[in-house]
């Protein structure tokens, strides 16, 4: 098995459709990370979870909403999305909450799309 | 606030040439960390690099190099005699404190391609 392991790792949905993405890691790391990669745009780190606590809501739409059940699974619950929020959405983890120092470990990332 | 500018966008060299990729950062904290990640179009990024602001020290793996100057807050990427393989977007990122949230902040990347 891979560091961090994404699936789907492409996805086509409607604005009315729910879906949801999820993120395995294998690598015993502490933190879980949900990041949104745009055509041109820098990274935009979306969520934060420390020990299964969540410690990060960079402002993003209720559309959105993580879960994390433990400190290996990570899951991105989709509803009533918009075609801006067609993205890559990467999975990341690190063995130590708060990131300074630690290196991110990303997985292949879900390429979503919204019709 | 912490910023990671990456002004080459695009960037095309033919095998075996060198090049370098720049990375220009802002904070104001002492102590931070700065990274180098590959992004090939697999999607996923590698780690390559992380160095502190207390080690200047140029390091050196392989065909790859990597030269920190803090006067000029810089942390550039040099690949020599690059493959065919090198072909990805390669993003430089800061991880400094800032009023006690430690946030990795990227910059727009850099897109590698090497001609054949």
């Amino acid at each position: 098995e891979t560091g961090v392991t994404q699936t789907p790792r492409h996805l086509v949905m409607g604005m009315t459709n729910k879906k949801s993405l999820k993120c395995e890691q294998h690598l015993g790391h502490n933190a879980m990370y949900w990041y949104k990669q745009s055509a041109k745009k820098p990274l935009e780190l979306m969520f934060v979870y420390n020990f299964k606590e969540q410690t990060e809501n960079n402002s993003v739409p209720s559309r959105f909403s993580p879960e994390c059940p433990n400190s290996s699974h990570l899951f991105l619950h989709l509803h009533t999305l918009q075609p801006e929020d067609s993205a890559l959405y990467l999975c990341a983890s690190s063995q130590d909450p708060g990131g300074l120092g630690s290196p991110l470990h990303f997985g292949n990332g879900t390429r979503l799309t919204v019709t | 606030a912490q910023k990671v500018t990456q002004a080459q966008t695009e960037i095309s060299v033919v095998e075996k040439e060198d090049v370098t990729l720049d990375c220009v950062y802002e904070t104001r904290d002492t102590t931070y960390y700065l990274f180098w990640y590959k992004q090939p179009p697999s999607g996923e990024l590698v780690f390559l690099i992380r160095r502190n602001s207390f080690d200047e020290q140029n390091e050196i793996s392989g065909r790859y190099s990597w030269n920190f100057q803090k006067s000029t807050s810089s942390f550039n990427f040099t690949i020599t005699a690059s493959q065919v393989v090198d072909s990805a977007v390669y993003f430089c990122a800061l991880s400094a404190p800032f009023f006690g949230n430690e946030k990795l902040t990227f910059g727009t990347g850099t897109r590698l391609t090497i001609i054949p």
